[in-house]
């Protein structure tokens, strides 16, 4: 079955990084695009950015250009989101979801980031 | 971008009631168009896609429609597992914008 698996909670200081992953399994990875999503708490839901698993291709929302890279290593079917630069509005739950039919049937169970000093 | 635009932000209602969201789209996205429907702590749940298309396992009383810029989501029958927050989403162009989210609460 379908399955995306993403890294464990982080705390990270103002001005660090983070790193999330997303290990897909149950299907072909090179055949869907991975979106990344965040949620602030109590907040709705912020579209990040899309990668192809395929050819490593982007787009990022550009709010987040030039803090967020998103990679993907085909050896191990895994996805990976970097911010750089946390602030303490980075605070958030962060999801990767998988595109089908232009919609989002597949996603992760999140990670949360807390940014605090 | 394109904005989205949900109303209302929250109601009440009770089970069985019949239930409507709107979502308005700030520019034409045709058909592009899902609901999504989160409870806290869970990753949001995929219920309607291009914008009248049940996803398989969704149960029958979620209905969505419309095209162009004006949609809604109705459950006919609210049950008490319905009780969440819905968003819409276009998936028409990048990037693929959130409407704000509509609480659907216990009367």
């Amino acid at each position: 079955q379908v399955q995306l698996v993403q890294s464990g909670a982080e705390v990270k200081r103002p001005g660090a990084s983070v790193k999330v992953s997303c290990k897909a399994s149950g299907y072909r990875f090179t055949r869907y695009y991975i979106h990344w999503v965040r949620q602030a708490p109590e907040q709705g839901l912020e579209w990040m950015g899309i990668i192809n698993p395929d050819d490593g291709s982007t787009t990022y929302a550009q709010k987040f250009q030039g803090r967020v890279t998103m990679t993907r290593d085909t050896s191990t079917s895994t996805l990976y989101m970097e911010v750089s630069s946390l602030r303490s509005d980075d605070t958030a739950i962060y999801y990767c979801a998988r595109e089908e039919n232009s919609s989002w049937y597949y996603w992760g169970q999140g990670t949360l980031v807390t940014v605090s000093a | 971008d394109i904005q989205m635009t949900q109303s209302p932000s929250s109601l009440s209602a009770s089970v069985g009631d019949r239930v409507t969201i709107t979502c308005r789209a700030g520019q034409t996205i045709t058909n592009y168009l899902n609901w999504y429907q989160q409870k806290p702590g869970r990753a949001p749940k995929l219920l309607i896609y291009a914008a009248s298309t049940l996803q398989s396992g969704v149960p029958s009383r979620f209905s969505g429609s419309g095209s162009g810029t004006h949609f809604t989501l109705t459950i006919t029958g609210l049950q008490p597992e319905d009780f969440a927050t819905y968003y819409c989403q276009q998936s028409y162009r990048r990037p693929y914008t959130f409407g704000q989210g509509t609480k659907v609460e216990i009367k």
